[in-house]
């Protein structure tokens, strides 16, 4: 069946260092990801997206990058904060509905 | 500021009792909105997708008489706990999506259940 995992459970990097994480799918059918921030006890936010025809899209610090040849997606943070910390899932939406990775807990080091 | 309204961010109940749970779009219409289910250091499990004016679309494993959803306007969806047990402890989170955000979620601040 689909599904939508990460790759590393844990991340921890210095403040000001870029942070790279990672996902990957299994449904070559998925034409569009989200990634979203879940800072402990509140709900996810919404963090960037990206369409199945697109490789690349850029926010404000952060870079989704997809690689659909290896059902591939990443999610860069630069200079990373203090408030960057915070749970990272991944989510690929289709059929009216979303479907999460597992997370990747990222931990700043002031 | 808040798109997605959910309340109450916390409760705590009796084993048996029922338990509602309301999820509110702020200044927009939801015609859909999704019910799902995270337990500590899990990822979110959709539970459900609730539909404004007709019966709500439960996934698989998930039972229906058990969680009731009501979507009775297009701006508010319930999510009844019934008959809790404390295996239904857990966080509760609902979301829709916003007119222009294409199909990215916004999502309610979550309610803690917890069942004693």
């Amino acid at each position: 069946g689909e599904s939508v995992g990460l790759h590393l459970p844990t991340l921890s990097v210095q403040e000001g260092d870029n942070s790279i994480i990672n996902c990957a799918y299994s449904n070559s059918a998925s034409d569009y990801f989200i990634w979203y921030k879940q800072e402990s006890g509140k709900g996810p936010q919404f963090i960037i997206d990206i369409r199945s025809n697109m490789d690349k899209r850029q926010g404000q610090r952060v870079t989704v990058l997809l690689n659909k040849t290896v059902k591939h997606l990443s999610l860069q943070i630069a200079a990373t904060q203090p408030g960057d910390s915070a749970v990272y899932f991944c989510a690929e939406s289709g059929a009216g509905k979303s479907t999460f990775g597992d997370g990747t807990t990222l931990t700043v080091k002031p | 500021g808040a798109v997605v309204s959910q309340h109450p961010s916390w409760v705590i109940c009796k084993s048996g009792t029922s338990v509602k749970i309301e999820c509110r779009s702020l200044d927009f219409q939801a015609t859909t909105m999704f019910w799902y289910r995270q337990f500590p250091k899990q990822s979110l499990m959709l539970m459900a997708t609730s539909n404004e004016g007709s019966k709500a679309t439960y996934e698989q494993g998930v039972e229906k008489d058990k969680f009731l959803i009501n979507h009775a306007s297009l701006t508010l969806s319930t999510l009844t706990v019934t008959s809790a047990h404390p295996e239904d402890s857990s966080f509760y989170i609902c979301s829709a999506s916003f007119p222009t955000r294409g199909r990215g979620l916004f999502f309610g601040s979550g309610t803690q259940l917890s069942v004693l």
